[in-house]
């Protein structure tokens, strides 16, 4: 059974600073991998997708590495800002799975401090 | 519509009585999804529609959840007999079939945040 794992669950950093969110995965079989952003009592935002034969994609501050034969993703974020803080969801979908059944970590909350 | 929308946005219901979530995908998605989110957890997939057919239901937690989409656009989620552990966020998701510029990519809705008393 796929599991996603997020580390940290919280971090707090000051401004510009750049950083790190990691997300694991148990089984390496993965369709796709999407890292979502999502603000206190709001939906998913959807941040960046990387297909199973990619190996990074980036949008704008943002990049998101895969690495399927070890079961990680990282979304890097550079330069962080203030508006930065949400809590950062990774999601995968398995080979064989049913279209949109995406398997989600519990997530790591973001603070930047001003 | 420009996105995903959902309502009631909250909605608090007395244990025993039945909901109706309603969901609205972006237009021209024919697939449509329902999420569940516990607090401090993330969503747990629910139900799977692509046009007016239920694909896949297999993460609906007991036989009082149901979810129907007649024509295939607007989607409803209905509790029956609400338990308190059904109190959380219910996320709706949509879009591109797999075909033309399908990427697998879900966009959501803000969410329906239920509570039962």
């Amino acid at each position: 059974k796929q599991e996603v794992t997020q580390i940290p669950a919280a971090l707090s950093v000051p401004e510009g600073e750049n950083l790190v969110l990691n997300c694991s995965f148990t089984d390496s079989a993965i369709y796709n991998l999407q890292w979502f952003r999502q603000d206190p009592g709001k939906g998913l935002t959807s941040l960046l997708l990387i297909q199973s034969s990619q190996r990074e994609q980036t949008s704008g501050r943002l990049n998101a590495s895969l690495d399927k034969s070890s079961g990680r993703s990282t979304l890097y974020i550079a330069a962080s800002q203030p508006g930065d803080s949400a809590t950062y969801l990774c999601a995968v979908r398995n080979y064989g799975g049913s279209q949109g059944n995406l398997i989600f970590g519990k997530g790591t909350k973001l603070s930047v401090k001003p | 519509g420009a996105g995903v929308s959902q309502s009631p946005r909250y909605k608090v219901a007395k244990r025993g009585q039945d909901v109706a979530l309603r969901c609205d995908p972006i237009s021209g998605h024919v697939s449509l999804f329902w999420y569940q989110q516990a607090l401090g957890q993330g969503p747990e997939f629910l139900t799977y529609f692509q046009n007016e057919a239920q694909l896949d239901k297999s993460g609906l937690p007991s036989d009082r959840f149901f979810a129907e989409r007649p024509e295939g656009s607007v989607s409803t989620l209905k509790i029956q007999r609400t338990q308190q552990e059904d109190s959380a966020v219910y996320l709706c998701a949509s879009s591109l079939a797999p075909g033309q510029l399908y990427t697998g990519e879900l966009f959501f809705g803000e969410g329906s945040r239920l509570t039962v008393l």
